[in-house]
């Protein structure tokens, strides 16, 4: 069974910071990752996916990198503002036939101080 | 409005009631997904639609029931509420190999 991994749990860093986000997962097989933002009381918002064959995907300050092999993910943030502030998820598929379930992290809450 | 929503936002029921969460989306995706979300569980998949007419079973499918007679609409149904189905509920949809788009939630409290 996937597990997903997201280390820290929360996270407090000052404006204008660089920051990475860790994401674990333990059965390399998967067909994609996608890292969502979810602001509290609100749904999730996609902010980046990454087929199993990439390496890395960028957005604006926001560069998420894969390395299956290793089953580990990272989100970069750059820059940081307040407007950051978030819970940070991160969801692989599996890529078993028939597998579209995601299967979530619990999220790093991610706290930008002005 | 384009997008996916849920309705309602928020209820709050009674055991043993039977609930139905609405979910329509306007983009036509095929595949739509129901989630839930606990503290200390993350979001959890109860069901998923590959299609109309086409639905199965996720992770935490016990006590739910689902139908999809048209592409648009995916309604979730408690049949017989119990407390421990109190949760955030999240609609979601997606086109095939593709990112999933979730709706806002609906925040179901069972007494």
């Amino acid at each position: 069974k996937q597990e997903v991994t997201q280390i820290p749990a929360a996270l407090s860093v000052p404006e204008g910071e660089n920051l990475v986000l860790n994401c674990s997962f333990t059965d390399s097989a998967i067909y994609n990752l996608q890292w969502f933002r979810q602001d509290p009381g609100k749904g999730l918002t996609s902010l980046l996916l990454i087929q199993s064959s990439q390496r890395e995907q960028t957005s604006g300050r926001l560069n998420a990198s894969l390395d299956k092999s290793s089953g580990r993910s990272t989100l970069y943030i750059a820059a940081s503002q307040p407007g950051d502030s978030a819970t940070y998820l991160c969801a692989v598929r599996g890529s078993g036939a028939g597998s579209y379930q995601l299967t979530f992290g619990k999220g790093t809450k991610l706290s930008v101080i002005p | 409005d384009a997008g996916i929503t849920q309705s309602p936002r928020y209820k709050i029921t009674e055991t043993g009631r039977q609930v139905t969460l609405m979910c329509h989306q306007t983009w036509s995706h095929s595949y739509m997904f129901w989630y839930r979300q606990d503290l200390g569980h993350g979001l959890r998949l109860i069901y998923y639609s590959a299609a109309a007419d086409i639905t199965d079973k996720g992770e935490v499918p016990d006590g739910y029931v689902v139908s999809r007679s048209k592409t648009e609409n995916f309604p979730l149904t408690l049949e017989s509420a119990t407390r421990s189905q109190t949760s955030v509920y999240f609609c979601a949809s997606k086109t095939s190999g593709y990112e999933q788009y979730f709706g806002p939630g609906t925040r179901l409290t069972v007494t």
